[in-house]
């Protein structure tokens, strides 16, 4: 079966870390671009960022720039997102998503892993 | 930054009533917006790309349409399963943006 499954979200103090993890299963994941998007408590769609299919260019949003990084290991099937520094506002349901075909929409989410910052 | 507008902010229909959704972009995203829908607990799945195109597996009830700022998602026919909050997104410019949302309630 296509999909994503996210994994590494928990309960985090402000100023932590936490490393987010998306499996992919059941396509060609290195030639696929992907991105996390996010979504806080009872709010909106957020996107957070995206990576090549390679890797080689990385994007994000404003709110997380300079302190999340988004990575990929093909080799794993696997994206990450290393998340430092983390604030109240980033609490979420942080998804994964696919990019359809060779355009910045999103075709295929995983189901989300909730991430709490809170003392 | 594009930011998108969606309105209204709820709608209130019956089954079988036609939905109309408005998603305004605050310049100019030629078609590159596209339509989700996302159920409670749910993860968001994508209907409409590049403004008219549906998705795969996207029943033909629903359809999109406009260009350059102003966009719609027309819904025929309501089924019980339509239910549920549509948010638009563009991809004309990084950052991509989502619209706040259209909750889509039961009359």
């Amino acid at each position: 079966e296509v999909q994503l499954v996210e994994s590494g979200g928990g309960l985090v103090q402000p100023g932590g870390a936490l490393r987010l993890s998306c499996a992919a299963s059941a396509f060609t994941f290195s030639s696929n671009a992907m991105s996390w998007v996010r979504q806080a408590p009872g709010k909106g769609l957020e996107w957070v960022s995206a990576i090549s299919e390679s890797g080689d260019s990385t994007f994000y949003a404003d709110s997380v720039k300079g302190r999340f990084t988004i990575s990929r290991d093909n080799s794993k099937n696997t994206l990450y997102l290393q998340m430092n520094s983390l604030r109240a506002d980033d609490t979420a349901v942080y998804y994964c998503a696919k990019r359809l075909m060779a355009i910045w929409y999103f075709d295929l989410w995983g189901r989300g892993t909730l991430v709490t910052v809170s003392s | 930054e594009i930011v998108l507008t969606q309105s209204p902010a709820t709608l209130s229909l019956s089954p079988g009533e036609g939905a109309t959704l408005s998603c305004r972009a605050s310049q100019n995203i030629n078609s590159y917006l596209a339509w989700y829908q996302q159920k409670p607990g749910q993860a968001p799945r994508l209907l409409i790309y590049d403004a008219s195109n549906r998705a795969t597996g996207i029943p033909d009830r629903f359809s999109g349409s406009g260009s350059g700022t102003d966009f719609t998602l027309t819904i025929r026919s309501l089924e019980p399963e339509d239910f549920a909050v549509y948010y638009c997104q563009q991809r004309k410019s990084w950052p991509i943006t989502f619209g706040r949302g259209t909750r889509l309630e039961i009359k």
